[in-house]
């Protein structure tokens, strides 16, 4: 199984609304990650954590509020979101995060994303 | 700023020829260049890396070739196929000490077609 899975493909939520996208693996990686991407820009990370650790928060606004409940599962609570906040929201995973010399461990596998449209 | 660069937007390529596709990098602290390809609607697919240790290497009809000296990468796809159209990013990793964690900076972006 080399699939990193999220679910759900398609979310249209309100600016009060709260919701959750989820994401699973089972590559037994100890890195997961979230980035944002909007339309003809490149993957910008989100957040990263690490043995289901939070290790990195690229300043994201508090509306947006990970979580990790175990090695295999990642997600991302949102709440009161707003319009400029649509776009597809990509997981990823590694097999650790970090390195001491260059390797593949950096290797991130992406799942299909979610796209968010908040209206 | 942006540290990881794809200057050319798109690349038009006809079927069998080589595709070759460009990023360079500003930060001399990167030392592991990803490519990934997308299709619309789809994550990112990992095609092929390579360390700053190395200078070139192959994977099948891809190639990567690593310049530190100007900082530049390049993807070669040879024989290029129509199923190859997507979207090309190149991503760059950089050690970051104690506990470091392995983000990627993805360029832009290159829109490649390759017509039959």
């Amino acid at each position: 199984d080399t699939e990193v899975t999220q679910t759900p493909k398609h979310l249209v939520m309100g600016m009060t609304n709260k919701k959750s996208l989820k994401c699973e693996q089972h590559m037994g990686h100890r890195a997961m990650y979230w980035y944002k991407q909007k339309a003809k820009k490149p993957p910008e990370l989100m957040f990263v954590y690490s043995y289901e650790k939070l290790s990195i928060n690229e300043s994201v606004p508090s509306r947006f509020s990970p979580e990790c409940p175990n090695s295999s599962l990642l997600n991302l609570h949102l709440h009161a979101l707003q319009p400029e906040d649509s776009a597809l929201y990509l997981c990823a995973s590694s097999p650790q995060a970090g390195h001491l010399k260059p390797t593949r461990y950096t290797e991130a596998f992406f799942g299909q994303g979610t796209r968010l449209t908040v209206v | 700023d942006q540290q990881v660069k794809q200057n050319s937007p798109s690349l038009s390529v006809q079927e069998g020829r080589i595709s070759i596709l460009n990023c360079d990098y500003t930060n001399s602290m990167f030392d592991y260049f990803l490519w990934y390809k997308k299709y619309p609607a789809e994550g990112p697919t990992f095609l092929i890396s390579i360390s700053s240790i190395k200078d070139k290497n192959e994977d099948g009809r891809f190639t990567v070739f690593l310049n530190k000296s100007a900082k530049h990468l390049s993807l070669h796809i040879v024989p290029s196929q129509p199923g190859d159209s997507a979207v090309y990013f190149c991503a760059a990793s950089a050690y970051a000490g104690g506990t470091s964690y392995g983000k990627l900076t993805f360029g832009q972006g290159t829109i490649l077609t390759v017509h039959p």
